[in-house]
């Protein structure tokens, strides 16, 4: 079965440090672009992260220079590695595979989160 | 203040049909394929329409997804009460090098 779960949340003090994991089954992470998308309490989604197949990565300016995203082969899982968190990192973290296929002009072509984990809340307060 | 522009609430009834609005730029909608979400209460987000009107497989084709210029649009036909949801476009920007989402648009079916 295709499946993505997440650990490492919790509660933690301002400008402290956090890492979430998210271990995959049932498809190979090297192989797809892999991403990080929270939500605040009563609020919308908004996107933290991605990591290529090819290891490029990408942030949104809210985490960028605190946040990062790495993955491990071995263990086929992602990791966020937050760094100096702020309250408004409250969230809950939602670990999601990017979908890969092939478009109408034949390009192969990554687009939409096709799986997503069951997400890990994050409390950022004193 | 989200990127992309939806409707913040929708009603209908059951049996009806609703499109929901997503307004972007050029440098997202313009140019990078829509993906859409479905979000139950408590749950985590699912994808409904990606590459602006394709389905996922074990997705009905009571949703259907378009696109044209700026803005896409998702349509639900045949309304149930189980469709009740917050729904989210989201795409690429190529201007933030980041994925984009809208802000949301509660559904409610009555």
């Amino acid at each position: 079965e295709v499946q993505l779960v997440e650990s490492g949340g919790g509660l933690v003090q301002p400008g402290g440090s956090l890492r979430l994991s998210c271990a995959a089954s049932g498809f190979i992470v090297i192989n797809n672009y892999m991403s990080w998308v929270r939500q605040a309490p009563g609020k919308g989604l908004e996107w933290v992260s991605v990591i290529h197949s090819g290891d490029s990565t990408y942030y949104a300016d809210s985490v960028k220079g605190r946040f990062t995203i790495s993955r491990h082969t071995s263990k086929n899982a992602v990791y966020l590695q937050m760094n100096s968190l702020r309250p408004d990192d409250t969230a809950v973290y939602y670990c999601a595979r990017v979908k890969n296929y092939f478009d109408d002009s034949g390009f192969e072509t990554n687009d939409g989160f096709d799986i997503w984990g069951q997400g890990t809340m994050v409390t950022v307060s004193s | 203040q989200s990127v992309l522009t939806q409707p913040p609430s929708m009603s209908a009834a059951p049996g009806q049909k609703v499109t929901i609005s997503c307004s972007g730029s050029s440098s997202n909608i313009g140019n990078n394929y829509v993906s859409w979400y479905q979000q139950l209460p408590g749950t985590a987000p699912k994808l409904l329409i990606y590459d602006n009107n394709k389905r996922p497989s074990g997705i009905p084709d009571r949703f259907s997804g378009s696109q044209s210029g700026t803005s896409a649009t998702l349509g639900i036909t045949g309304l149930q009460t189980g469709d009740e949801a917050d729904y989210y476009c989201g795409t690429w920007d190529s201007s933030l090098s980041a994925v984009v989402f809208g802000g949301g648009t509660q559904l409610t079916v009555l």
